[in-house]
């Protein structure tokens, strides 16, 4: 079954210093690969995505995701942290075949500290 | 990118009631999903909104809990029917312009609360 990890419940970074939340990810086939952000009491917006081609993914607000296929990984980062980065990241695989549908990881809180 | 709105923003609603939950989008769109985020969870997908036909549901939801119509394609709505304080969660509608093999938009999100 298609599913995707994220397993660290948190991560807490300093302000300007470098930033990963870590995802991995089973599924058959090619993966596309997302990531999203859920700030309080809003929707989820879309940060960046793997679809095919370079493996250094860059995405909104300066973020960026490395997609290792070995490891079956994506995981997010950003060179210098802000506190308003605080926020809910989730991963998300495209379930394989012609539902469109996405799978979500648990998500990570990312705390960013002054 | 797409413009998704959704009405009612929030609400709180009596055990036994019914709420209806409205997705409006900008611009035609070729899928439209329902998702349930429970407090502190991820999101679980509901059903996959069809146009002109039955929703296509997820395991363990069903249409009489959660019937959902989408007329065209840029409407689409979701009732939760018989409601408890279960029922509470964040209901999110999202679109795609492809069969998700480019990225899903979201909207604003439902916050319900059943007392």
């Amino acid at each position: 079954a298609q599913s995707v990890a994220q397993p660290e419940d948190q991560v807490n970074v300093a302000e300007g210093n470098p930033l990963t939340v870590k995802c991995t990810y089973s599924v058959s086939g090619n993966p596309y690969l997302f990531w999203y952000v859920q700030y309080p009491n809003r929707g989820l917006q879309f940060l960046l995505k793997y679809i095919t081609g370079d493996n250094l993914v860059k995405g909104s607000y300066g973020f960026e995701a490395e997609f290792n296929k070995s490891q079956t990984s994506f995981h997010l980062k950003k060179p210098s942290a802000l506190v308003s980065d605080s926020a809910l990241y989730f991963c998300a695989v495209r379930d394989p075949g012609n539902t469109g549908k996405l799978i979500f990881g648990q998500g990570t809180t990312l705390q960013v500290k002054p | 990118s797409a413009v998704i709105s959704q009405k009612p923003s929030r609400d709180i609603c009596q055990r036994g009631t019914s709420l209806t939950i409205q997705c409006q989008v900008d611009s035609q769109v070729t899928m439209m999903f329902w998702y349930r985020q429970q407090p502190g969870q991820s999101l679980t997908l509901i059903a996959t909104a069809n146009q002109g036909s039955e929703a296509t549901y997820e395991s363990g939801f069903v249409i009489d809990k959660f019937p959902i119509s989408r007329p065209n394609l840029t409407f689409s709505t979701l009732t939760v029917s018989n409601m408890s304080p279960e029922d509470s969660s964040i209901y999110l509608c999202s679109v795609t312009r492809d069969r998700g093999y480019n990225e899903q938009f979201f909207g604003p999100g439902t916050r319900l609360t059943v007392l």
